[in-house]
């Protein structure tokens, strides 16, 4: 694998912001995406960054550092819906290393 | 509307039988993948296929087996040699190359009883 490493849970309070972060080994790296899951569903995508910097897509962004072999996804005004694991992906030599999830929590 | 499909939803297995999971696009995708996905754990490749009639092994393709016959289509047999089957599995597809990422399939849980 590519170790990538994002924390396991985090519980977040309706209408705060959360940031989950990402990261991977930069060898051969071609993307980073991040996807949305509930239990028992497909992944959804919610983002993808190839270059450094930040990726705005209404409520929710996304960062990359090349160079560092890091990222963030940041969810503004939380809902209780955003509750979900959030997958990242890394992108090397065409194909996909998943990290294990992050699974978010947002309570009343 | 386009979209991946697998089925069934649901599937028990037992001990000793082979059970095959469907995955069907329409998306007119090149690229076409196969993940286990186990409680606390990322999602593990199993096999994958870039064009029709080839495929590969992925990370644990160890008691499995797939087929790819037609564009459309990649079903993942898992075969009594895989010891531990009980999982989420997950189909998706991709253009090949793409830096679009994947479209997932709704997923099979596999029982064994």
């Amino acid at each position: 694998g590519q170790n990538i490493d994002q924390p396991t849970e985090m519980t977040a309070t309706e209408g705060a912001i959360v940031q989950i972060n990402c990261t991977y080994q930069t060898s051969g790296f071609n993307g980073l995406f991040w996807y949305q899951q509930h239990a028992g569903e497909a992944p959804t995508f919610l983002s993808y960054n190839v270059l450094d910097g930040l990726e705005e897509k209404g409520r929710f962004s996304s960062f990359l550092s090349r160079s560092k072999g890091y990222s963030y996804l940041l969810l503004k005004e939380l809902q209780m819906k955003d509750s979900a694991s959030y997958l990242c992906a890394a992108l090397h030599f065409n194909k996909f290393y998943f990290g294990s999830g992050t699974k978010l929590n947002v309570k009343p | 509307d386009g979209g991946i499909t697998q089925s069934p939803k649901y599937l028990f297995r037992k001990e000793g039988q082979n059970v095959t999971l469907s995955c069907e696009q329409n998306l007119n995708h090149d690229a076409m993948y196969w993940y286990r996905q186990d409680p606390g754990q990322g999602l593990r490749l199993i096999y994958y296929s870039q064009i029709v009639n080839d495929f590969q092994k992925g990370d644990i393709a160890e008691g499995y087996s797939v087929s790819r016959e037609k564009k459309e289509s990649f079903p993942l047999t898992v075969t009594s040699a895989q010891k531990n089957p009980t999982a989420f599995y997950l189909c998706a597809s991709s253009i090949r190359d793409s830096d679009y990422g994947y479209t997932f399939g709704s997923g099979t849980r596999l029982t064994v009883v």
